[in-house]
């Protein structure tokens, strides 16, 4: 089965822009989580969508936020980007939360200048 | 709070030998943990889970076992190969009851010297 797929790849932004990525999950997968990743924080939970509901969120800003389709794509949107938000962003497909296996995309390089 | 801790200092091993990697959890008790690779640029894959009331679980080469006394568990890989040399990842539900939440750990780089 095709995975998990994440566009874009790579991204470049300046301060104080916003920046939509978005997450097609594995058919059949209804979970979609987001994950930050930075070399001194490793990988940080932002937050959890399952049948287009946000069903639990991590201790980020509110500049960060998220949807799901009823096609189970996911996207987030961070806004007033700051330098801190360069990052590596991940999202995680599974059937049901986080007992479940979870199906990892490439990640959206996000690199803010 | 809840925290899923890793050494990270990097292991370097020979071809052949077993690497163990540790996973420490404190200030709850993790139904379950979930161990990880990632190689650079790239994201996790999962590879093994093992349940509190599991001592031990395997897969090929690789072993896991979950200590509730110790509140560890350790991760070993078999005859270890170059190609195992990755980042592994520890993780575990936040303890709060939510379902969706995982937290990881910082991550053990694992070199398999030939």
């Amino acid at each position: 089965k095709a995975g998990v797929t994440q566009t874009p790849r790579y991204l470049i932004k300046t301060r104080g822009q916003q920046v939509t990525l978005s997450c097609s999950p594995i058919s059949g997968h209804r979970s979609v989580s987001w994950y930050q990743q930075t070399p001194g924080q490793g990988l940080q939970f932002l937050f959890e969508y399952f049948s287009e509901t946000q069903r639990n969120k991590g201790n980020f800003p509110g500049r960060f936020s998220g949807r799901q389709f009823s096609n189970s794509r996911s996207e987030m949107n961070v806004s007033t980007l700051e330098l801190g938000d360069s990052a590596l962003y991940l999202c995680a497909s599974s059937l049901d939360g986080a007992f479940y296996e979870q199906y990892f995309g490439p990640g959206t390089r996000l690199t803010v200048t | 709070s809840q925290k899923i801790e890793q050494n990270s200092e990097a292991l370097n091993i020979q071809e052949g030998k077993t690497a163990t990697l540790t996973c420490n959890y404190t200030n709850y008790s993790p139904a379950y943990l979930q161990w990880y690779r990632q190689d650079p640029g790239r994201g996790p894959v999962f590879l093994l889970l093992i349940r509190e009331n599991e001592k031990e679980k395997r897969k090929e080469r690789l072993k896991v076992t979950f200590d509730t006394t110790l509140k560890q568990s350790l991760f070993h890989i078999t005859a270890s190969q170059p190609a195992d040399s990755a980042t592994y990842l520890c993780a575990g539900p936040d303890g709060s009851g939510n379902t969706g939440k995982l937290i990881f750990g910082q991550g053990t780089t694992l070199q398999v010297k030939p």
